[in-house]
């Protein structure tokens, strides 16, 4: 299994261009997550999907929008990039809503110039 | 809201220490989690914790549920330098269990 996979790794923006980060697991997982984690900040959640077909916002939704396109993949789209987004994104699944344990990609180094 | 305070904040220790850390709350938590990030990962999951009181260990990693329920400790017995990143605890606010709020870390450097 690859766990959760996130594509790209790296991406350079200028302000006010768009572009989607991808986000798949292979563990049947019910929820998935996204996450910005900025220098000396912890992890903050930016939206998520309890069930496929469902998203609702997290901590700091603003200028960010998501899909949940099925069960394995959920999408996060930057329509018009600015600097305060310069961040690493990470995209976390949970198995059930009985459980708290959230899995982790290896991240998306966001820089928007 | 709830918040996780973690601390400390970073550390530099000898290989071959032991490492203590903690994770405090002003509120009760019913799941406590540990992860570690390695630098340019994404964070690992290391160890679960759900019930207060309750301890437990993944190889040299030990880590304690608060009889409080509002703080977490962890442990790491004789460091390698592969222990070193940040450590993270982490748990759902108010028992909802689909979101979690994470600790702001505790930067662990080993030193040969």
């Amino acid at each position: 299994n690859a766990g959760v996979t996130q594509t790209p790794k790296f991406q350079v923006l200028k302000t006010g261009q768009s572009m989607t980060l991808q986000c798949a697991q292979d563990m049947n997982h019910n929820s998935m997550y996204w996450y910005r984690q900025d220098p000396g900040m912890g992890l903050r959640l930016i939206y998520y999907s309890a069930s496929e077909g469902t998203t609702d916002k997290g901590e700091v939704p603003n200028g960010y929008n998501v899909s949940r396109l099925n069960k394995r993949e959920f999408s996060l789209r930057l329509e018009s990039a600015a600097p305060s987004q310069t961040s690493v994104y990470f995209c976390a699944s949970k198995r059930t809503s009985g459980s708290s344990e959230q899995f982790f990609g290896p991240g998306t180094r966001l820089t928007v110039l | 809201g709830q918040q996780l305070n973690q601390s400390p904040q970073s550390m530099f220790i000898q290989e071959g220490e032991d490492v203590s850390m903690n994770c405090t709350s002003s509120s009760i938590f019913n799941t406590w989690l540990w992860y570690k990030q390695d630098p340019g990962e994404g964070p690992v999951l290391l160890i679960a914790l759900y019930k207060a009181g309750e301890l437990t260990s993944n190889g040299r990693l030990t880590a304690q549920f608060g009889i409080t329920r509002k703080d977490s400790f962890l442990n790491i017995s004789a460091s390698i330098p592969s222990d070193v990143g940040i450590y993270f605890c982490a748990g759902p606010p108010n028992y909802n269990t689909d979101k979690l709020i994470f600790g702001t870390g505790t930067r662990l450097q080993v030193f040969p």
